[in-house]
């Protein structure tokens, strides 16, 4: 079945450091794919998108392509703050959301 | 805040017992969504109803049961409680036609002792 692989947390990273946390997808066709944040406390929140092969999702500062050849979609970031901190979803559609296990992102100052 | 609103925000209650989580989602969205989070199962998708109808279903246990008022409200009752139904719930609504675009709830916390 369609599924979504996502890197393990959590990510410790420092203020102004470089993101990537990795997304791969199985999936037959072409699904959309999404990027979504929890903060602490919160629901989620869709951070952005990308509805077909090579294009880039952008919201932010975060961005993300979606790359039909790997079937991935990883999520970047040039410089983080600690209001990053967050975990972050990686997910595709298939008549429904179908998410990954999320990644919890630390951002010390 | 996203505009879906959820109500317990927390509720702990006992093995075999039943609840209902009740969710109103964003004026104008007629599309439901329910979810569970938990440690081991991730986020899951449960079930979608839209306009009162029930539009999806996805992992959702015989136990539990959802449905949508004409007012669009929704209400998942849990039923037969166990310790592993201890999980996060999110309700999430989107707008016709949008629906790739789900707004989500603060979700209801349930702990079964």
């Amino acid at each position: 079945g369609d599924s979504v692989t996502q890197m393990e947390g959590p990510v410790t990273l420092s203020e102004e450091a470089f993101l990537t946390i990795n997304c791969t997808y199985t999936a037959t066709g072409y699904p959309s794919l999404f990027w979504y944040v929890q903060y602490p406390g919160e629901g989620l929140q869709l951070l952005l998108k990308a509805t077909k092969a090579d294009d880039k999702g952008s919201n932010k500062g975060f961005e993300a392509t979606y790359r039909k050849e790997t079937t991935s979609f990883h999520l970047e970031k040039g410089s983080v703050q600690v209001s990053d901190s967050a975990v972050y979803f990686c997910a595709l559609t298939r008549g429904n959301l179908i998410f990954g296990k999320g990644t919890k992102l630390s951002v010390k100052p | 805040d996203s505009g879906v609103t959820q109500t317990p925000k927390h509720l702990i209650t006992a093995t075999g017992q039943r609840v209902t989580l009740r969710c109103s989602p964003r004026s104008g969205d007629l599309s439901v969504y329910w979810y569970q989070q938990s440690l081991d199962q991730g986020l899951q998708f449960l079930i979608q109803y839209y306009n009162g109808e029930e539009r999806a279903k996805g992992n959702i246990l015989e136990r539990f049961s959802a449905q949508q008022f004409p007012d669009l409200h929704s209400e998942l009752n849990l039923s037969s409680l166990e310790l592993g139904d201890s999980a996060l719930y999110f309700c999430a609504s989107s707008v016709e036609g949008e629906w790739e675009t789900q707004y989500f709830g603060p979700g209801t916390r349930l702990l079964v002792l």
